[in-house]
């Protein structure tokens, strides 16, 4: 068991360049997010998805999209990298259903730089 | 909208000594409260939860948290700190829906010999 895998670990791209961050669950979550982290801010929602073929923009989605086209799978894409999203990329899945649960089980990230 | 304001950047304490690590929040439904910890280079990982009942929550490595609503808080404690505390602590807020988070910015904690 897995948990929340993250690829790749570290990336250096530069400015307009595009790439994909793949995360992966085997905890059969319904839910998934992305979220990026920067110094001072805590961690923002970038985009989510409450099941598979559904996804939904968090607070800073500007810039980046996002497809579940399997339910252990949540893809991200950069389009046309800017460096103002060198970050560190986390991504998180829960379950839903009751409030004995809420919990997001968290990848281990991964450090983008964009020159 | 919800919103969580951890009052502390940074917290300097001493090994064996009390701590306690500052956390307000902003919602205007039921909340849901979180206490994540993050150490160097890694995930974050679940501490401790507030989701009904108790207003006292215990979670693991010796860390406890008490939900006032009243001052709308949920200020995280431990009694004595090891070294190995040596983290940075976010709070967070759910209103349940898409069990969605929002963080506050963080406070590291420091735990120094």
């Amino acid at each position: 068991n897995a948990g929340v895998t993250q690829t790749p670990k570290f990336r250096v791209l530069k400015t307009g360049q595009s790439m994909t961050l793949l995360c992966a669950q085997d905890m059969n979550h319904e839910y998934m997010y992305w979220y990026r982290q920067d110094p001072g801010m805590g961690l923002r929602l970038i985009h989510y998805s409450v099941g598979e073929g559904t996804t939904a923009k968090g607070e800073v989605p500007d810039g980046y999209n996002v497809s579940r086209l399997k339910k252990q799978n949540f893809l991200l894409g950069l389009e046309s990298a800017a460096p103002s999203q060198t970050s560190v990329y986390f991504c998180a899945s829960s379950s839903p259903g009751t409030t004995l649960t809420l919990e997001q089980y968290f990848g281990p990230g991964t450090r983008l730089t964009v020159t | 909208a919800q919103s969580v304001t951890q009052l502390d950047s940074q917290v300097p304490v001493f090994e064996e000594a009390p701590v306690e690590l500052r956390c307000n929040y902003s919602s205007s439904v039921s909340v849901y409260l979180f206490w994540y910890v993050q150490y160097p280079n890694q995930g974050l990982q679940l501490l401790l939860k507030y989701l009904s009942g108790s207003t006292l929550v215990k979670g693991i490595n010796g860390f406890e948290a008490e939900f006032n609503k009243s001052q709308t808080s949920f200020h995280l404690r431990k009694p004595s700190v090891h070294i190995s505390d040596t983290a940075e602590y976010f709070c967070a807020v759910s209103d349940g829906y898409g069990n969605k988070l929002v963080f506050g910015a963080g406070t590291i904690l420091r735990v120094k010999s």
